[in-house]
This record gives structure tokens, C-alpha cells and sequence, in this order.
């Protein structure tokens, strides 16, 4: 198994730009979420989704879309890159509502 | 606005000691709780869950639970210089798919 992979592991944009992390699980996890995690602010939730057809908004939603394509793939997009979107991004997956998530390997995104 | 408090760090400890990581919550009605370690430039891993008050052993963690006090403990025996890292803790609510994390401790072990 695989657990959560992410895609792609690093990416440049310019202001302006737009672009679409992709995540997908292996775990037939119900639940996946989106974090971004700066230096001195800890993990920060994006955008979750509970089941396969619902999303919600987590604490630092704007900016930022999701889609949960499957239950395998959730996919967070940026529509118009700002440098304040700097940040490494993780996606996590969980089984049910005790809440152990397990993480995939991060994407670095830098905004110029 | 729920909180999860560590301490930053970083703790240091030498090579075979016992390294205490603490943290605090402030929601009262938390259900799960949680440590994470991340190595630098790595992904957060989970090590250690634990759901009920007192202690929960695997291997040389152990957590440390006290809802009374919204305080949760991992100690680490035996520490190893594999040990350095940055712990994170994490609680959710009851049936929510949400955790707040701490902001993590960073641990250094000197060998």
C-alpha cells in the first residue's frame, strides 16, 4: 500500500497563476483533508471532506477549492496564486471519526 | 476558537534519558488525542493515540492523559538521537473529523 500520495512534490508559480494539487489514498479512508503548514502557525486546515460528495471549510479557506473526485482523490486547487500562499501543503486521510489521520509526503509551493 | 498549546522547545536532552513533552488544551469536550512526530522537511507521522484518562504504553512512548487537567503527555525512555525531531499534538472533538494541532515541540537528543 501506498497510504496518501501527493503530486506533484514541488512547484514555483507566479502571481496570478493557477494550479491543482492532486492527493489520493489507498486506505479506503472515508475522510480527507488539506493543511498547509508555515513556519511558527503549525498545521492549519484548509478544507476537509468527511465522505465521499460533502466538503467543508476548515480554518483558512480562502483562496482555496477543493474537489473530492472519488473516495480515493481529493484535489485542493489555487485559482489566483498570491505569494501568502507559500506554505508546504499536506494532505491527510482518515478511517472513521476518531480522528487518526495519516499523511502524505507534502508538497512545497512557492509564489513570486 | 480551540487551542492546543506546547511548549516550542527546543528540549535537549542527553542519550538515554527520559525526554517529557507536555501539552494543553482548551476545549473541554475533547474526545481523541493525538502525537505526531515530524523529521525536517519530512511529513507528520502518527505515533501515539490515546482516548481515555491514565497511561498508554507502546514501546519506549508512553501517553499520558488527564481530562481533568486538558493535559496530555508523551514521555520518551531511552532517548535516541533518531529521536530529534518535532512533536506535534493533536486533539479532536467528540465525532468530529477535525484536529487542532499544537504548534510542536522540537526535541533534540545529544548523544
Amino acid at each position: 500500500n501506498a497510504g496518501v500520495t501527493q503530486t506533484p512534490k514541488f512547484q514555483v508559480l507566479k502571481t496570478g497563476q493557477s494550479m491543482t494539487l492532486q492527493c489520493a489514498q489507498d486506505m479506503n479512508h472515508n475522510s480527507m483533508y488539506w493543511y498547509r503548514q508555515d513556519p511558527g502557525m503549525g498545521l492549519r486546515l484548509i478544507y476537509y471532506s468527511a465522505s465521499e460528495g460533502t466538503t467543508d471549510k476548515g480554518e483558512v479557506p480562502n483562496g482555496y477549492n477543493v474537489s473530492r473526485l472519488n473516495k480515493r482523490e481529493f484535489s485542493l486547487r489555487l485559482e489566483s496564486a498570491a505569494p501568502s500562499q507559500t506554505s508546504v501543503y499536506f494532505c491527510a486521510s482518515s478511517g472513521d471519526h476518531r480522528g487518526e489521520q495519516y499523511f502524505g509526503p507534502g508538497t512545497r509551493l512557492t509564489v513570486t | 476558537q480551540k487551542e492546543v498549546e506546547q511548549n516550542s522547545g527546543p528540549l535537549s536532552v542527553p542519550e538515554g534519558a527520559i525526554a517529557s513533552l507536555n501539552c494543553t488544551y482548551s476545549d473541554r469536550v475533547s474526545q481523541s488525542f493525538f502525537w505526531y512526530r515530524q523529521y525536517s522537511g519530512k511529513s507528520p507521522e502518527l505515533i501515539m493515540s490515546i482516548y481515555s484518562n491514565g497511561d498508554k504504553e507502546d514501546g519506549r512512548f508512553t501517553a499520558q492523559l488527564n481530562k481533568a487537567s486538558q493535559y496530555v503527555s508523551l514521555l520518551i525512555r531511552d532517548s535516541q538521537p533518531s529521536d530529534s525531531a518535532t512533536y506535534l499534538c493533536a486533539v479532536s472533538g467528540a465525532g468530529s473529523y477535525q484536529l487542532t494541532f499544537g504548534k510542536g515541540t522540537k526535541l533534540s537528543v545529544i548523544p
